[in-house]
């Protein structure tokens, strides 16, 4: 099993700023087969990117992915009130698919 | 509109069973893969299992191998979750998730709790 550690744990940002996640994985994952999700409160995940670095549809392009191998990155250009929220990464190429334990990005 | 509903959930005794079902619309069901992945209160996303597009293959995170069953009825655009001796630690919310590149749709969740 592939596991994805992603860090920090918490991001504390103030509106405007950049937000930069890291995604990290055990194992070589092939970019055509990382995404990145985010999930608000009592809501199901949304796709962001997929890919790795391909946005998913109607999705602003302040959110962009990159990386390869076993460092993967989403990056948040400009954080708008909206972004706050819980960013997972997901890697889906292997037998055993797995998620990380999330990104918490909170306004500071 | 791609449309997902989970139903099924609900209060179960630890050893015992469930079955969920995922009802799809919007789309062709038979073309895709589908998946279920679970949260437990306050926790992260954990993938639990994955079928083929006809059913013919199927793929189980270790912590359910052997307990859960992933299957498919094209026919009646739904996908279940047979889940047997469960546990406390089988508490969350259950999504199914349309497969391609990457989960683009998700349904709104079942909740499943194990508890004596």
């Amino acid at each position: 099993e592939i596991v994805l550690t992603q860090s920090p744990g918490t991001l504390s940002l103030s509106p405007g700023e950049r937000a930069t996640l890291s995604c990290r994985a055990s194992q070589s994952v092939s970019s055509s087969y990382l995404a990145w999700y985010q999930q608000k409160p009592g809501q199901a995940p949304r796709l962001l990117i997929y890919g790795a670095s391909s946005r998913a549809t109607g999705i602003p392009d302040r959110f962009s992915g990159s990386g390869s191998g076993t460092d993967f990155t989403l990056t948040i250009s400009r954080l708008e009130p909206e972004d706050f929220a819980v960013y997972y990464c997901q890697q889906y190429g292997s037998s055993q698919e797995t998620f990380g334990q999330g990104t918490k990005v909170e306004i500071k | 509109e791609v449309q997902l509903v989970e139903s099924g959930g609900g209060l179960v005794q630890p050893g015992g069973s469930l079955r969920l079902s995922c009802a799809a619309s919007g789309f062709t069901f038979s073309s895709y893969w589908m998946h279920w992945v679970r949260q437990a209160p306050g926790k992260g996303l954990v993938w639990v299992s994955r079928i083929n597009s006809d059913g013919s293959s199927t793929s189980y995170a270790d912590s359910v191998k052997g307990r859960f069953t992933i299957s498919r009825d094209n026919a009646k655009n739904t996908l279940y979750l047979q889940m047997n001796s469960l546990r406390a630690e089988d508490t969350a919310v259950y999504y199914c998730a349309r497969g391609g590149t990457g989960y683009r749709n998700w349904g709104q969740g079942t909740l499943v709790t194990v508890s004596s």
